[in-house]
């Protein structure tokens, strides 16, 4: 079972517009992180924000915000007043437990996010 | 300088030939790995390295060989690849502590294609 679902494999915004890009993870640990990043033509991956599962505020960064839903293990990315520089790739990832020597993230397959002018 | 350095940017080899991906960090991060990226699958992780030390191979063939000198540098050795192993392969570090512990650095991966 996938353990990160993004169900949305396109989307399209308006400039300016807000859009939101859905995910939905599975774990049955109490700890884990929630990442989003984004993925130009370039190939880079840059890592836009993070959400920990016991932080009660959602996060924010800048236009980036994550509605954050324990209960429903959802962790949508909203974009807010879109750019054109914000068409590419978006993946969310899940790091589970805490503790060890080092830590590895789950992918989902990704959101092709497309701004049009 | 980038935080995260991958060398070259693309390969293109045959099925016979020898090659090798280079990744450098400039960060100070303790752990480092090799991920692959094929079109339409999520990224797969193939190896993890901490502190210069295999950490977990995710039953990747034997065709790809990591190699870890030191924690700022790691290598994958590529041998009589296969077509399917086409793909932009993506170097990234990461810190074990803080509080986004696990955040991965990534490259600027190394397209790859095996002809």
């Amino acid at each position: 079972a996938q353990k990160i679902t993004q169900t949305q494999p396109g989307m399209f915004v308006q400039e300016k517009e807000a859009v939101t890009l859905d995910c939905t993870y599975d774990t049955s640990d109490q700890s884990y992180g929630l990442f989003w990043y984004k993925q130009p033509s370039s190939g880079e991956m840059i890592f836009l924000i993070y959400q920990g599962s016991y932080d009660e505020q959602n996060a924010t960064e800048g236009r980036y915000s994550l509605n954050f839903q324990k209960a429903r293990k959802s962790a949508n990315l909203v974009i807010s007043a879109s750019q054109l520089g914000d068409s590419a790739m978006y993946f969310c990832a899940m790091r589970e437990g805490r503790g060890g020597s080092n830590y590895k993230l789950t992918f989902g397959k990704g959101t092709l996010l497309t701004v049009n002018p | 300088e980038t935080g995260v350095t991958q060398t070259p940017r693309h390969l293109v080899m045959g099925m016979t030939n020898k090659k090798s991906l280079k990744c450098e960090q400039h960060l100070g991060h303790n752990a480092m790995y090799w991920y692959k990226q094929s079109a339409k699958k999520p990224l797969e992780l193939m190896f993890v390295y901490n502190f210069k030390e295999q950490t977990e191979n995710n039953s990747v063939p034997s065709r790809f060989s990591p190699e870890c000198p030191n924690s700022s540098h790691l290598f994958l050795h590529l041998h009589t690849l296969q077509p399917e192993d086409s793909a932009l392969y993506l170097c990234a570090s990461s810190q074990d502590i803080g509080r986004a512990a696990g955040e991965l650095f990534f490259g600027e991966g190394s397209r790859l294609t095996v002809l």
